[in-house]
């Protein structure tokens, strides 16, 4: 069964610092994953999937993930971070034909000016 | 505009009292589905639709039901709604292509307190 784990429930960052958020997933079959966030009072919106093409994927508003077998890792990272990226991020892993996402826990994102 | 639109926003009620959380869509999905959000837990799917008068569980179906009678709608309902059921709910659909490649559309989510 696959399953999902964010490492921290909340990551602070000053404005323009690297922004880090860990992801480690389990799956018995080549995964799929996904970040997502969430700002304060809105839905989810995705930034970036991995459907097993490139390692490293880019999505937006800066935003990059690198799939690692061998760490069973999805990180999520960004260069330099900015205010308005202060949200929940969160993520994810396709459980099979069904359309169901299994997602972790959830990581706050401060970032402090 | 596509979107996924959910009702209300934001609802307060009692234990026991019946209440319906409404989900539309206006982007012909075949898929509809509905997660609770819970801090520390994530998003957990409640119950799924992958086209009309077709319904399946997910993880955490207790206490709810859901309908598909038209493809847009998807309401979710809470026949006897206890304080367990305080939680932020979304949610979700998507067509079968943009399934196939894992896309999904969120709505903006339901605030749902039961005291």
């Amino acid at each position: 069964a696959q399953s999902v784990t964010q490492l921290g429930s909340h990551v602070s960052v000053s404005e323009g610092a690297l922004v880090l958020l860990r992801c480690n997933y389990s799956s018995s079959v080549p995964p799929y994953l996904f970040w997502y966030v969430q700002y304060p009072n809105q839905g989810l919106q995705l930034l970036l999937k991995y459907t097993s093409a490139a390692t490293l994927v880019k999505g937006i508003n800066g935003f990059e993930a690198e799939f690692k077998k061998s760490e069973t890792s999805f990180h999520l990272t960004k260069p330099s971070a900015h205010m308005s990226d202060a949200a929940e991020y969160f993520c994810a892993v396709d459980s099979g034909n069904t359309g169901k996402l299994i997602f972790g826990q959830g990581t706050t994102l401060q970032v402090k000016p | 505009e596509a979107q996924v639109t959910q009702n209300p926003r934001y609802l307060i009620t009692v234990t026991g009292k019946k209440l319906t959380v409404t989900c539309s869509q206006n982007m012909n999905h075949e898929y509809m589905s509905w997660y609770r959000q819970d801090p520390g837990l994530g998003l957990r799917q409640i119950y799924y639709s992958m086209n009309v008068e077709v319904t399946d569980k997910g993880d955490v179906p207790e206490g709810y039901k859901v309908s598909r009678k038209e493809k847009r709608n998807f309401p979710l309902i809470l026949e006897s709604p206890s304080p367990n059921q305080t939680s932020l709910y979304f949610c979700a659909s998507s067509s079968t292509s943009d399934l196939a490649k894992n896309i999904q559309y969120f709505g903006a989510g339901t605030r749902l307190s039961v005291l």
